[in-house]
Order: structure tokens, then sequence, then C-alpha cells
């Protein structure tokens, strides 16, 4: 199965500044149709998980352009410009290019 | 807009079978898969499989082989997910998802077991 690593696993962040999240897979995840299935998901505290990003780099309908992810290969990352109270959670990535699917462990996004 | 939208609550003794119904709407049900996921309590998400909508041939990932079973009535959108033989390992929040890549969520089915 392929590994989905995840750094950091903690994340405090001051309001109205920048985090980055980092997904490392154990193998590449470019699909033999060229496409690259990463996908990141935002579990808030309570809810569901939402997908947030599709593709590595497409953001799903009604996501702010704050978010933003990017990466190729096995070397993924997403990243929030300037965070707000709202994006308390944890996010996760999901590599959907080979069987089975999987997940990285979460990375718990708070505010310092 | 699309919705997933998932069965109540459940409390289950050891041994007992559960049932998780997924009511999918606003969109054209079999023509994306369900997946299912599990989340123990405080953990992270497991993919657990998926279905095909189209052809009700499910895949199991690894530790779901056996005892989990997906199923579906495509008369009224419904994807299924039935558990036999529960044990406390079991008790988590199952949630089945719109198509393999996981684009639209259920609310999620806390299924409790415990004598």
């Amino acid at each position: 199965d392929v590994v989905m690593t995840q750094s950091p696993l903690s994340l405090p962040v001051t309001l109205g500044q920048p985090a980055s999240i980092s997904c490392r897979s154990s193998q590449s995840l470019v699909h033999s149709d060229g496409n690259t299935y990463l996908n990141w998901f935002q579990q808030r505290p309570g809810q569901s998980p939402r997908r947030l990003i599709y593709r590595v780099s497409n953001r799903d309908s009604g996501v702010p352009d704050r978010f933003s992810g990017s990466g190729s290969g096995t070397d993924f990352t997403l990243k929030i410009s300037r965070v707000e109270a709202e994006d308390v959670g944890v996010y996760y990535c999901m590599q959907g290019t080979h069987w089975p699917r999987t997940f990285g462990q979460g990375t718990k996004v708070e505010i310092k | 807009q699309v919705q997933l939208v998932q069965s109540g609550s459940e409390l289950k003794e050891p041994g007992a079978s559960v049932k998780v119904s997924c009511k999918a709407s606003g969109y054209t049900f079999t023509t994306y898969a369900i997946t299912w996921v599990r989340q123990a309590p405080g953990q992270g998400l497991e993919w657990m499989g998926w279905i095909n909508t189209n052809t009700g041939n499910p895949m199991y990932a690894q530790g779901f082989r056996g005892r989990f079973v997906f199923s579906l009535d495509t008369s009224v959108s419904t994807a299924y997910l039935e558990i036999s033989s529960l044990t406390a390992a079991e008790t988590a929040v199952y949630y089945c998802a719109k198509s393999t890549q996981c684009d639209n969520w259920g609310q999620g089915t806390l299924v409790t077991v415990s004598s």
C-alpha cells in the first residue's frame, strides 16, 4: 500500500500568518492517465471531512483562495496564505491514484 | 446540490450486526462510486473501500474483508454498509463519500459497540 506521511502533525499558527503542511507518498502518484490524484481534506472539530483540493492544485467549489496546493510525484504541500479562526481543524492528504486509497495521519492546525 | 444523508447513531451489543445507510441526492447516483471511510474515536481517517454504483461491484481494503459488506439500492439512490459480529474495535464514525476521490461526504454515523 502507498504510505502517506504528513508533517508536521501539529501546527500552531498565529492568525493572519501563513501555514504550510507537507505530504509525502511512498510511491509516485502519477496515474497512467497522466493525472496526479492527490487530494486535501479539512475536518473542522465535530464536522465531517470536506475536500479542499483535488489533483494537487485544484480548489473545490466554495474553497477560499487562501488555500493552495502544489507539488508533484511524491512531494506535495498545502498552504494557507493567511490563517483565519475558521481554519482550525485537522487536515488530511489522500492519494487517489493507487488501490487501496490511503490517507495521511492528519495535521492538527490550531491558533497560538 | 449534492447531498449524502446517513442514518442515525447506533448502539449495539458485541456480536450484533448493524446496517448504515447513505442516501444520495443532487446528482445521478449511478454515475459515481460510493466510498466508505472509518474514523475511530480521536483517530484519523481510514479508507474502507468502495462500491461501483453502476455494477454493484464492491472493493474492500485489507482490514475490511469478511464482516463488512457494501450494497446498494439504486431505486432509492442509497448505499449501505453492513457490519456483522461487531466488537468494541468497530466503535467509530462511519462516513460515506461520493466518488473514489471523496468529493462530497455524508455527515457520518456513529456506531457504538458496548454491552
